[in-house]
């Protein structure tokens, strides 16, 4: 079955709410955890990593989360903007050598 | 830098037919990956290289999907003969340390009728 999968397949949000979208993960061994943004009709887009040292990350507007204690991971997404709506993936990968492993995906929909 | 190159964007064939899928990766990167993404499967990868070696093609679905990397700046992905049920995006990506820093193409859109 999939080592990593995401709790809800959409999300909807006004523009400038703060946005979460929730991931769990299987393998406790995972080193390595990315979220990546996909837009309609493109390649997905790298949005923020972390690795399993830490349990925060923050870039512009975004945050991640890990808990390693219930292999959740979580991307935080503030003052969401029309231009966040995509469908974003977290992917992990078990161990250092191997590829990229890709949960489903959540779409997430900002209306103005 | 314009990124990852992939070609053609789309490709119609003909159940049968031979479809060979290309891939230019980002000058410098070491790390050559190709996924299938699916409404169903989501995103899956078949295979990677690592300086032109594949390292891991358990993903690759049947004998009839090939992948080849003669040099750093090229990769192909052949299906042969190509089913209906090949139909998907397939992604090229490539990376400098193999981590999660992937670059992705913008993908060929394969339907197979």
């Amino acid at each position: 079955g999939e080592s990593v999968g995401l709790h809800l397949p959409t999300l909807s949000v006004q523009e400038g709410d703060n946005s979460i979208i929730n991931c769990a993960y299987s393998n406790s061994a995972s080193d390595y955890f990315i979220w990546y943004k996909q837009e309609s009709g493109k390649g997905p887009q790298f949005i923020i990593d972390i690795r399993s040292n830490m349990d925060k990350r923050q870039g512009q507007r975004v945050t991640v989360l890990l808990n390693k204690t219930v292999k959740h991971l979580s991307l935080q997404i503030a003052a969401t903007q029309p231009g966040d709506s995509a469908v974003y993936f977290c992917a992990e990968i078990i161990q250092a050598g191997t590829a990229l492993i890709f949960g489903k995906g959540t779409t997430l929909s900002v209306s103005s | 830098d314009a990124g990852v190159i992939q070609s053609p964007r789309h490709e119609v064939t003909e159940m049968g037919q031979e479809v060979t899928l290309r891939c230019k990766p980002i000058s410098g990167h070491n790390s050559l990956f190709w996924y299938r993404q699916t409404m169903m499967r989501g995103l899956e990868l078949l295979i990677y290289f690592n300086n032109n070696v594949p390292i891991d093609d358990s993903g690759m679905p049947e004998d009839r999907f090939s992948a080849k990397m003669p040099n750093a700046s090229f990769s192909t992905l052949k299906i042969q003969p190509s089913e209906p049920r090949d139909s998907a995006v397939y992604f090229c990506a490539s990376s400098s340390t193999g981590d999660g820093g992937y670059t992705f193409g913008s993908g060929t859109r394969l339907t197979v009728v």
